[in-house]
């Protein structure tokens, strides 16, 4: 059974740079499919962050592109997430997933539980 | 972006009552799109892909329908581990966006 599981500080100070890191169970990332993240702002609806291929290829929001990136360690089999000069806006429920591409599916077909970041001083 | 507009944003039914949540799409996206369960505290559950197939694993009183614009979900017999937000999703084109949800509340 995949499982996925997030970690990192929940609270974060403004114009410092957010990490998450996710660890994934049951499954080999080299094995394939894309791993990504997805964030739900308190009240509000769901937003997607980003993934990445186990070899390497991206795909970003355009809104956040300039600030994120999200890298994979398949020797430790967990991927991460890096948001730089936060703001309050970023406040939110991170949650890390896997996405799979397959023209079948083309959905995030596994979840974390996601982990609450706070963006205050 | 494509919009996902999500109707109605919350319901009220009981166990056992056959529920339909409704998803349209500002513009055509074939059959991309993705129904989600979420529950607090829960991982959230992939129910439907493509817009009619079920995830394995899902139970059977879960369906999805449509194309183009206009998707639907629903849940025939509504068991009491039903109740919980679902978010449809499109995966048409980059961003991937989500529907705004709607919560079904026992009533």
């Amino acid at each position: 059974q995949v499982q996925l599981q997030e970690s990192g500080p929940g609270l974060v100070r403004p114009s410092e740079t957010l990490s998450l890191s996710c660890v994934v169970s049951g499954f080999s990332i080299r094995n394939g499919f894309y791993w990504g993240w997805i964030r739900q702002p308190p009240g509000e609806g769901l937003e997607w962050i980003g993934f990445m291929y186990h070899s390497g290829a991206s795909y970003y929001n355009p809104s956040l592109k300039s600030r994120v990136s999200i890298s994979i360690d398949t020797s430790s089999n967990h991927f991460s997430l890096r948001l730089t000069s936060v703001t309050a806006a970023d406040t939110a429920l991170y949650f890390c997933a896997r996405y799979d591409s397959s023209v079948a599916v083309d959905a995030f077909d596994v979840w974390g539980q996601g982990t609450m970041v706070t963006v205050s001083s | 972006d494509i919009q996902l507009t999500q109707s109605p944003s919350s319901l009220s039914a009981s166990v056992g009552d056959g529920v339909t949540i409704t998803c349209r799409a500002s513009q055509s996206i074939s059959r991309y799109l993705n129904w989600y369960q979420f529950k607090s505290g829960k991982a959230p559950r992939l129910l439907i892909y493509g817009g009619t197939s079920l995830q394995s694993g899902v139970p059977s009183r879960f369906s999805g329908s449509g194309s183009g614009t206009d998707f639907t979900l629903t849940i025939s017999n509504l068991q009491p581990e039903d109740f919980a937000t679902y978010y449809c999703q499109q995966s048409f084109s980059t961003p991937r966006t989500f529907g705004q949800g709607t919560k079904v509340e026992m009533k």
